[in-house]
Order: C-alpha cells, then sequence, then structure tokens
C-alpha cells in the first residue's frame, strides 16, 4: 500500500512560470515532509522540508505547503528554470512514533522549457 | 566530508551469484538507510539502522536480501542468490536524527 502518493508522472512547465508539484499522504503519523530533487545518474539531493506545525516553509524560489487536513501538501517553484528539470520525490516520516524511516512518493518528472 | 560513498557504481553479474554492495556514511550520522529504486515501484525503503543496529527491515524483498553494519563507518547489503528481477538501483542515505537523509550516488546493479 502506498503510503506517499505523488500522482502525477509529469509535469512540464514554461521557463519563468510557476511549476507547483503534489503529494498526499495517508498515514497520520507522518509528521515531518521533505522534497528532493533527482538526476539521472545522481542520488536524491534534498531539496526543502516542513515540520507539522507549519503549514508553509520558504526557501529562495522553492515553497512548500502542507495542508495537514487534507493530508496533502505541495512544491512551489517561482520562477521554474531549466535547471530545475529533474524528478521531484516527497518523502514522510512519523517521528512522534521514533520512526526516522523516510517513505517515498514514486515522483513526479517536471520538464522547465527554456 | 566526501557525502555517502557508495561502491561499486555498477555491477554487473550472473543470476545466482552472490553481490555486495558497499556504504560509507556520513561521519557522525547515527541513521543509515538502504533504498532500492526501480521504475515499478519506485524508491522503497529495504532497511535501516540507528546506531549499528537494524531497527527496521520489512522492506527486505527476501531472504536472498541480508543487510550488517559492523561499525559506525560501513554497511552492506547482499543479495545471495542474486536473480534477474533485482536489478535496479541501489542507494544508501544516511541522516542524524532530526535531518534530512543524504544520498550515496547509488550502485546500477544488473543481473543478467
Amino acid at each position: 500500500d502506498q503510503q506517499v502518493k505523488q500522482n502525477s508522472p509529469s509535469l512540464s512547465v514554461q521557463e519563468g512560470r510557476i511549476s507547483i508539484l503534489n503529494c498526499d499522504y495517508t498515514n497520520s503519523m507522518f509528521d515531518y515532509f521533505l522534497w528532493y530533487k533527482k538526476y539521472p545518474a545522481e542520488g536524491p539531493t534534498f531539496l526543502i522540508s516542513i515540520s507539522s506545525i507549519k503549514d508553509k516553509n520558504e526557501d529562495g524560489r522553492f515553497t512548500v505547503f502542507l495542508n495537514k487536513s487534507a493530508k496533502h501538501l505541495s512544491l512551489h517553484i517561482v520562477p521554474s528554470q531549466p535547471g530545475d528539470s529533474a524528478v521531484y520525490f516527497c518523502a514522510a516520516s512519523g517521528r512522534r512514533d521514533s520512526s526516522y524511516k523516510l517513505i517515498f512518493g514514486s515522483g513526479t518528472r517536471l520538464l522547465v522549457r527554456p | 566530508d566526501a557525502g555517502v560513498i557508495q561502491s561499486p557504481r555498477h555491477e554487473v553479474t550472473e543470476m545466482g551469484q552472490e553481490v555486495t554492495l558497499r556504504c560509507k556514511p556520513i561521519s557522525g550520522h547515527d541513521y543509515l538507510f538502504w533504498y532500492r529504486q526501480t521504475m515499478m515501484r519506485g524508491l522503497e525503503l529495504l532497511i535501516y539502522f540507528n546506531n549499528n543496529v537494524p531497527i527496521d527491515d520489512s522492506g527486505m524483498p527476501e531472504d536472498r536480501f541480508s543487510a550488517k553494519m559492523p561499525n559506525a563507518s560501513f554497511s552492506t547489503l547482499k543479495i545471495q542468490p542474486s536473480e534477474p528481477r533485482d536489478s535496479a538501483v541501489y542507494f544508501c542515505a544516511s541522516s542524524l536524527e532530526f535531518g534530512e537523509a543524504f544520498f550515496g550516488q547509488g550502485t546500477r546493479l544488473t543481473v543478467v
């Protein structure tokens, strides 16, 4: 059973526009959420995270929003750049029950067109 | 720090052979994770360790898979015997207790 779901396998956006990547989770024990970016032939690299006590976290062009009632989070990239083209994974963990393992979604491939 | 180091980067082996993947976590990190990436299942957690002790191995697919962490700076994932369906990219990651996980570059395993 998929506890973390990314329902859009791909997304194409024009350079300069906003990219919105979505993620849903089912486990109410998750209280820490992360986004990772992955280029081909490389390991995932950490992008941004958010704790369940917040509903928004911003870092430069990247903002993560968390809607706990809907069990939904999203990553906004503004403005999008061609170098942002990669696969984006959301991940979740439940620290309250001392489970630090990260459960990943299946990823969304973002293409930013010049 | 050089980051998480995995070896080998690529491994091609014949079905039935033993395969050992290696990982050196970031110094000072007390959590170590092994993940497998496939087209069908994405990034799935196989096992993770805390302070060298296996905490959750529920993701290990079969008894053919085993993982060890003899000390804080080294871990292995072994597949014996290997099968073609084990072909995937295997990632090792490490983290502090309250931090993001840092991934190695992965080992691409091909079993023919």
